[in-house]
């Protein structure tokens, strides 16, 4: 099946730092790829949606300029949280849909996600 | 409309029983359905999906119903075993739109 990974799988960071987390797919191409953002005992909110060579769509109250995203190829999508302050902390989680599947919407597999925490 | 889990409802069930873990959806235009399972730490797992030209879907000891009318999801499944815990989420979108929205979420805990 289609596999999604992130990198890292958890990272720890001082208050105003930036921190980039990778998502890829390893075995097939993806022209949309989402972020999701998962707070403790809360479901998964969209962030935004990260397309191959253009720029992301992000979700109301969400901060493009906070949560940068580049899609720069058909199997890698980055998302750069910019100054993170505790607040930020939470478990990213991507997706990313099937290129050969389009027209469909049932092919979104999700990575298994970065645990962010800033001190 | 936006799901937002600010509570994490709670089923627990004995190892074997069979559990039903219910879904209310919001957009009556949404016309496909996934469930996820979700183990701790770990991104959601794909499970069975549904779409709103069915009412049942079978898979491998779970079904999934779906009930247009009063907008209503719900996922069986049979002779749970204690793998089954976990934390399962519906989520739905329509045709053109690939955004999904997903539920509050269900903590299964299985009983042994």
């Amino acid at each position: 099946g289609a596999v999604v990974s992130q990198h890292p799988s958890w990272v720890i960071c001082k208050s105003g730092t930036s921190v980039k987390i990778e998502c890829r797919s390893l075995d097939f191409q993806a022209t949309t790829m989402f972020w999701y953002r998962q707070f403790p005992k809360q479901s998964l909110m969209l962030m935004a949606t990260s397309n191959e060579g253009s720029k992301a769509t992000y979700e109301q109250g969400v901060e493009k300029d906070k949560f940068l995203i580049n899609h720069a190829s058909l199997t890698l999508s980055t998302l750069t949280v910019t100054s993170a302050h505790p607040e930020d902390s939470s478990f990213y989680i991507c997706s990313a849909r099937d290129l050969s599947s389009q027209g469909s919407t049932d092919t979104q597999y999700f990575g298994p996600g970065t645990r962010l925490t800033v001190l | 409309g936006e799901s937002v889990g600010l509570h994490l409802p709670t089923l627990s069930v004995q190892e074997g029983d069979n559990s039903i873990i219910n879904c209310a959806y919001s957009n009556s235009a949404s016309d496909y359905f996934i469930w996820y399972k979700q183990e701790s730490g770990k991104g959601p797992q794909f499970i069975i999906d549904i779409r709103s030209n069915m009412d049942k879907r079978q898979g491998q000891r779970v079904t999934v119903l779906l009930n247009k009318t009063v907008k209503h999801l719900s996922l069986q499944i049979a002779a749970t075993q204690p793998g089954d815990s976990a934390v399962y989420f519906c989520a739905e979108n329509n045709f053109g739109n690939e955004k999904l929205t997903f539920g509050t979420g269900t903590r299964l805990t299985i009983i042994p």
